[in-house]
């Protein structure tokens, strides 16, 4: 079966501080990742989305960059947070299982203060 | 462009109650994927169902129900004899190929009282 982790949990930091998320997917190779980015009482906003080792799609020009150095990582970052970036930051794997189908991470709490 | 609707933002019922989650969507595509995920406190995304655009068939699975109508490009959730455990968010989504980004609705936030 596939699992996809992603760390830290939880995440209080200053603005103007750097930012390092990290999602990693186990059983399966080459999947589509996605970063998804989720708001105080909100929907979710596609942030990016990678095809393979490299391949980053980004979806909103932001103070965000997004890396895949391996096949099965996907990581957030940013050099200098805003407020504005504090949500609820979910990562996402494309799995076939039959049927391709996103599965999501348990997600990474972020709080800028 | 692809577009969710989920217009119910909050509905609250009564344990035991049925309940549905209304979704509409808007696609150019012929082609094309509809999922279900319920988010629950805990906020992680838990996948429920996925249906293409070709299979209109009702599915049902325990006490879940969805009924998709492209006819009203509808594809909407119903919840049957709902639990405590049924509180949660729940997204629907698009897209037109299975490898593509999701398009999500806003969600609605579902609420069973005991």
């Amino acid at each position: 079966s596939q699992t996809i982790h992603q760390w830290p949990a939880t995440l209080v930091q200053p603005v103007g501080s750097p930012l390092s998320l990290e999602c990693t997917v186990e059983g399966t190779s080459n999947p589509n990742l996605y970063w998804y980015r989720q708001a105080a009482g909100r929907g979710l906003q596609l942030l990016f989305y990678s095809v393979g080792i490299g391949q980053i799609s980004s979806e909103v020009p932001q103070n965000l960059s997004a890396s895949r150095p391996q096949d099965r990582q996907f990581i957030l970052s940013s050099k200098k947070l805003l407020l504005s970036d504090s949500g609820f930051y979910l990562c996402a794997g494309l799995i076939f299982s039959g049927e391709e189908t996103q599965y999501f991470g348990p997600g990474t709490r972020l709080l800028v203060l | 462009a692809q577009k969710v609707t989920q217009a119910q933002t909050e509905i609250s019922v009564v344990e035991k109650e049925d309940v549905t989650l209304d979704c509409v969507y808007e696609t150019r595509d012929t082609t094309y994927y509809l999922f279900w995920y319920k988010q629950p406190p805990s906020g992680e995304l838990v996948f429920l169902i996925r249906r293409n655009s070709f299979d209109e068939q009702n599915e049902i699975s325990g006490r879940y129900s969805w009924n998709f109508q492209k006819s009203t490009s509808s594809f909407n959730f119903t919840i049957t004899a709902s639990q405590v455990v049924d509180s949660a968010v729940y997204f629907c989504a698009l897209t037109f190929s299975g490898n593509t980004p999701l398009v999500f609705g806003k969600g609605t936030r579902l609420s069973v009282i005991a």
